[in-house]
């Protein structure tokens, strides 16, 4: 199957700080990828989806200036959570779609952010 | 609009018994079906996935899912387990390519 790798696993940062994770398609070009949220014991909550080249769609009642998603090229999307809170302390996951591989979802490692 | 429902949250068995995880969804289209599993603080992996053709589909680990359209189900089954099967299991659904919809996840427990 085809690798995504998401980075970083883990990152704690302070309250009004903003975080970056990144995730990226290895062996691929990933024309659709998506951004998930999972709270501890929970299923995995779609946030977003990401278009190569595209401004992001957000499900509803996630917010778009506090989770800007950025997907410049075919290998690339990025997840900024802007002016992290403590409530925005959770596990994000990333998948990747595209070209003939486009009938599976690809998951990336998941990154736990720990918001103090 | 599709949906998915893992009508077991936790469901603990001993090892080398067999085991069944019960997923239904609901779709007015024909739908993708993958069963994913996650260890603690990892990604998802994929177990099995149905996309078309025969509606039995095995893992390569014993695990196997039979696609039953006249009941909306999808359980996976096997007839051992390990203590390594020990792990979260979820139920997707997708229409198009990619936008998976998840059940709410069954949490596996094999007690020696």
């Amino acid at each position: 199957g085809a690798v995504v790798s998401q980075h970083p696993s883990w990152v704690i940062c302070k309250s009004g700080t903003s975080v970056k994770i990144e995730c990226r398609s290895l062996d691929f070009q990933a024309t659709t990828m998506f951004w998930y949220r999972q709270f501890p014991k929970k299923s995995l909550m779609l946030m977003a989806t990401s278009n190569e080249g595209s401004k992001a769609t957000y499900e509803q009642g996630v917010e778009k200036d506090k989770f800007l998603i950025n997907h410049a090229s075919l290998t690339l999307s990025t997840l900024t959570v802007t002016s992290a809170h403590p409530e925005d302390s959770s596990f994000y996951i990333c998948s990747a779609t595209g070209g003939r591989l486009n009938t599976e979802a690809f998951f990336g490692q998941g990154t736990r952010l720990t918001v103090v | 609009a599709q949906s998915v429902t893992q009508l077991d949250s936790q469901v603990p068995v001993f090892e080398e018994a067999p085991v069944e995880l019960r997923c239904n969804y609901s779709s007015s289209v024909s739908v993708y079906l993958f069963w994913y599993v996650q260890y603690p603080n990892q990604g998802l992996q994929l177990l099995l996935k149905y996309l078309s053709g025969s509606t039995l589909v095995e893992s390569i680990n014993g695990f196997e899912a039979e696609f039953n359209k006249s009941q909306t189900s999808f359980h996976l089954r096997k007839p051992s387990v390990h203590i390594s099967d020990t792990a979260e299991y979820f139920c997707a659904v997708t229409q198009q390519g990619g936008k998976l919809i998840f059940g709410q996840g069954t949490e596996l427990s094999v007690k020696p």
